[in-house]
């Protein structure tokens, strides 16, 4: 079984600042893919990055970036320069073949003009 | 990008009906779907996984008889509420899995509100 924890229910960041959301994990999975996603008010899934479990690189995506540390089972998201529009909930996920999601809570951010 | 369309995005029913929920492949084949659940700011629920030309597996603690999915073809897999009752209400998603390159793909989201 797997499990993702996200422990801030909300983060609130200013415009054109850095922002790191937490994701710690937990499987008994060798080979497991750990993913992003932001969901708008419109509730839409929208995939953000991606980082498998046997890559050495921590993944980026334009202003997103994981950093990933698997001894200690996290999996942050940083979005840099915050824009107005990342407003929105976040999930962190985890799967261990491609396809099967578990969620975790989701943090709600918020970010000030 | 490859699209997944739910339909409807909402619906309202009453009390004791069933509703159908389609989850539609528009420009891949999906030989695999997943449908979750969600209440109003929490996590997406796994409900059940969604084989073309197979029975559907259900996560633990769902009803399958109350929740039927169906994946007729490559490109459709629908959610039937029966029997609906207004703590069926909620925001249903259905995810598209690529049979080549295994991209996954969400729906729009279907929310759905039981009188």
């Amino acid at each position: 079984a797997q499990k993702i924890t996200q422990t801030q229910p909300g983060m609130f960041v200013q415009e054109k600042e850095a922002v790191t959301l937490d994701c710690t994990y937990d499987t008994s999975d060798q080979s497991y893919g750990l993913f992003w996603y932001k969901q708008p008010s419109s509730g839409e899934m929208i995939f953000l990055i991606y980082q498998g479990s046997y890559d050495e690189q921590n993944a980026t995506e334009g202003r997103y970036s994981l950093n990933f540390q698997k001894a200690r089972k996290s999996a942050n998201l940083v979005i840099s320069a915050s824009q107005l529009g990342d407003s929105a909930m976040y999930f962190c996920a985890i799967s261990p073949s491609y396809g099967k999601l578990t969620f975790g809570q989701g943090t709600i951010l918020t970010v000030h003009p | 990008g490859a699209v997944v369309s739910q339909h409807p995005s909402r619906v309202i029913c009453k009390s004791g009906t069933s509703v159908k929920i389609e989850c539609r492949s528009l420009d891949f084949q999906a030989t695999t779907m997943f449908w979750y659940r969600q209440f109003p700011k929490k996590s997406l629920m796994l409900m059940a996984t969604s084989n073309e030309g197979s029975k559907a597996t259900y996560e633990q603690g769902v009803e399958k008889d109350k929740f039927l999915i169906n994946h007729a073809s490559l490109t459709l897999s629908t959610l039937t509420v029966t029997s609906a009752h207004p703590e069926d209400s909620s925001f249903y998603i259905c995810s598209a899995l690529t049979s080549g390159n295994r991209e996954l793909f969400f729906g729009e989201g279907s929310r759905l509100t039981v009188l």
